[in-house]
């Protein structure tokens, strides 16, 4: 089972933020809150990652509380093409499971004109 | 950079035959990956590696085979394809197998199989 909850769903309306929860309130001192979204059927693309502290790239923000369960992706100004199913992902500690990915079910972020 | 390479895009399969499915990776990567998703199912492991000469199952590996015979290239093997693996298949890799290294995904294969 996933070890996150997200909305199954958001509304945004164009060029506004879109501020994405995840709850992850069962997180281990060394797993890390990934971020990745699905657009249509395409492969799952790469957004941001972290461990405790907030980051920032060219695509998002990710705020990550104090105490680590919980976390918020941020997309400062949203465009139609950022239309897309986001998931929050807790990455596994290496181990039996070897690095892999446990996809929940994601929240369908819709941009609005 | 041409990233995670999949190809065929599109495969229709009849039940008994068999095939492969191609990955490529040009980012040196260690780890490489197999997903399957079907609606309603997320994503699930399918087998993985993390080296050259070594691979492992994931969550489900029935009716599946690999090998990794060079750093660049995952081929994942339908030995005899049936209905039940009709779905959309992801490539995957990552430099490296901590928590610290992210996931890059392939545009993935669509398979029929009737």
């Amino acid at each position: 089972d996933a070890k996150t909850t997200q909305p199954p769903s958001m509304d945004c309306a164009e060029g506004r933020a879109a501020n994405l929860p995840c709850n992850h309130s069962t997180i281990s001192g060394n797993e890390y809150v990934y971020w990745y979204r699905q657009i249509h059927s395409q492969g799952p693309q790469y957004i941001i990652h972290g461990l405790k502290n907030n980051e920032t790239n060219e695509m998002a923000s990710l705020i990550i509380t104090e105490d680590r369960k919980s976390s918020t992706l941020i997309l400062p100004h949203a465009t139609l093409r950022d239309t897309a199913v986001y998931y929050c992902i807790v990455r596994v500690a290496i181990g039996g499971s070897q690095g892999n990915l446990i996809f929940g079910k994601g929240t369908k972020l819709s941009v609005k004109p | 950079n041409a990233g995670v390479t999949q190809t065929p895009k599109f495969q229709v399969l009849k039940t008994g035959q068999s095939m492969t499915l191609q990955c490529a990776q040009d980012m040196n990567h260690e780890y490489m990956s197999w997903y399957r998703q079907d609606p309603g199912m997320g994503l699930r492991l399918i087998h993985y590696s993390v080296g050259a000469g070594i691979t492992d199952q994931g969550e489900v590996p029935n009716g599946y085979n690999v090998s990794r015979s060079t750093t660049e290239d995952f081929p994942l093997r339908l030995l005899s394809a049936a209905p039940s693996q009709t779905s959309v298949y992801f490539c995957a890799s990552s430099y490296s197998i901590t928590g610290n290294s992210p996931l890059h995904f392939g545009n993935g294969t669509r398979l029929t199989v009737t």
